[in-house]
């Protein structure tokens, strides 16, 4: 059975730092992973995927990376800003999908 | 990337009703949808697998008369939550894709949906 574990639960910096959240799964045999943002009482914000066979994706201040052989992906934050508070969501995809817990992040200005 | 509607964003229904929630693509045929259900302070948990056309697959602990799952076209799943009580309060999320193993599966907005 698939296991996703984020670490670490929570998190909160000053504005501007850069940070890593990290996420680990037991089940090697994944077709993708995607990571999302979700804001109090909200649904899912897809940030990022990345497919299996790939290593990392970037969007504007957003990098996330993948080593499916030791089960782990890192989502990098450059420059955070308090409008990045939220939950972050790891997702792996293997015809269903299993969701760590999250790490929630609070940016203070 | 492609879209994927669900109604209600959120809904009140007296404990005892039954509450349906539509999960739709908007621009794709879905062949596999999933629904989720998220706990306060929790993360997502899946309740159920649905194949067009077919019966839906249900997770274990997962009360498949009282989440009653159709997925009738390519276009439309529903899940209906019957006879609800206030501890089937949560955030219900489908997802939908095109069902080859290596394809992008895209998630709803989701439902809140309260019993009171």
């Amino acid at each position: 059975k698939q296991e996703v574990t984020q670490i670490p639960a929570a998190l909160s910096v000053p504005e501007g730092e850069n940070l890593v959240l990290n996420c680990s799964f037991t089940d090697s045999a994944i077709y993708n992973l995607q990571w999302f943002r979700q804001d109090p009482g909200k649904g899912l914000t897809s940030l990022l995927l990345i497919q299996s066979s790939q290593r990392e994706q970037t969007s504007g201040r957003l990098n996330a990376s993948l080593d499916k052989s030791s089960g782990r992906s890192t989502l990098y934050i450059a420059a955070s800003q308090p409008g990045d508070s939220a939950t972050y969501l790891c997702a792996v995809h293997a015809g269903k999908s299993t969701f760590g817990d999250g790490t929630t992040l609070t940016v203070k200005p | 990337g492609a879209v994927v509607s669900q109604h209600p964003s959120w809904v009140i229904c007296k404990s005892g009703t039954s509450v349906k929630i539509e999960c739709r693509s908007l621009d794709f045929q879905a062949t596999t949808m999933f629904w989720y259900r998220q706990f306060p302070k929790q993360s997502l948990m899946l309740m159920a697998t649905s194949n067009e056309g077919s019966k839906a697959t249900y997770e274990q602990g997962v009360e498949k008369d009282k989440f009653l799952i159709n997925h009738a076209s390519l276009t439309l799943s529903t899940l209906t939550v019957t006879s609800a009580h206030p501890e089937d309060s949560s955030f219900y999320i489908c997802s939908a894709s095109r069902g080859s193993k290596n394809t992008e599966a895209f998630f709803g907005q989701g439902t809140r949906l309260t019993v009171v």
